[in-house]
């Protein structure tokens, strides 16, 4: 179990521009989660996938976000246009398919996004 | 539509001292709960979880919490605290799948980080 891997740690990036962060999450789990967390704030639910199925997403994820998990392993997020406003942590987490271990959610390091 | 409330975003206690964390919840729906901690610029790791029958539940590094229904509260304790326990705690609350009152998301409230003086 090498527990779930994101990738890039921290990435600055400059107003406007576009940003793409992978998740892998632990191998057994077919449920991935996105989560955005600001400084003195707990982690905000943003979208969650079901092996490849997209099958809920916050209101926290406008226009410009786009989460995409295309054969059921790793996940990517995508930023489009990033704007000030982005600038958190990204937080992946995944999860056992069945019985009450489906709730346990196991996180990764994150992805810190400063945009400039 | 759920909520949690951590009160005390700062909590200092001297190294083998009683901890304390505080957690209420709300919930239209029986709730799951969950305690998790974070280290600096790391993810979180769940420390313990209520999903059904004993309400006194323990977790790791010597953790425990109690679900209380009538004060929904599941207050997080240590009875006594190492310096290696300084880090922020999260606590967490779902919704059951077959209650139909959402997803498997986690709302988390906005953490209480711990100090421990020597």
């Amino acid at each position: 179990d090498t527990g779930v891997s994101q990738d890039p740690r921290h990435k600055i990036t400059k107003r406007g521009q576009n940003v793409t962060f992978r998740c892998d999450p632990i191998s057994e789990h077919n449920r991935l989660y996105w989560y955005r967390q600001t400084l003195g704030q707990g982690p905000e639910f943003l979208t969650y996938f079901q092996n490849e199925a997209q099958l809920e997403k916050s209101r926290l994820l406008s226009d410009r976000f786009s989460a995409e998990r295309p054969k059921g392993s790793f996940s990517t997020l995508e930023i489009q246009r990033t704007e000030q406003g982005d600038s958190a942590m990204y937080l992946c987490a995944s999860s056992y398919p069945s019985g009450t271990s489906v709730y346990e959610q196991y996180f990764g390091p994150g992805t810190r996004l400063t945009v400039t | 539509a759920q909520s949690v409330t951590q009160l005390g975003s700062h909590v200092s206690v001297s190294e083998g001292a009683l901890v304390l964390l505080r957690c209420n919840y709300s919930s239209s729906v029986p709730p799951y709960l969950f305690w998790y901690v974070q280290y600096p610029n790391q993810g979180l790791q769940l420390l313990l979880k209520y999903t059904t029958g004993a309400t006194l539940v323990k977790g790791i590094n010597g953790f425990e919490a109690e679900f209380k229904k009538s004060e929904t509260s599941f207050h997080l304790t240590k009875p006594s605290a190492h310096m290696s326990d300084a880090a922020e705690y999260f606590c967490a609350v779902s919704a059951p799948a077959y209650s139909g009152a959402g997803s498997y998301q986690l709302t988390f409230g906005k953490g209480t980080k711990l100090s421990v003086i020597p």
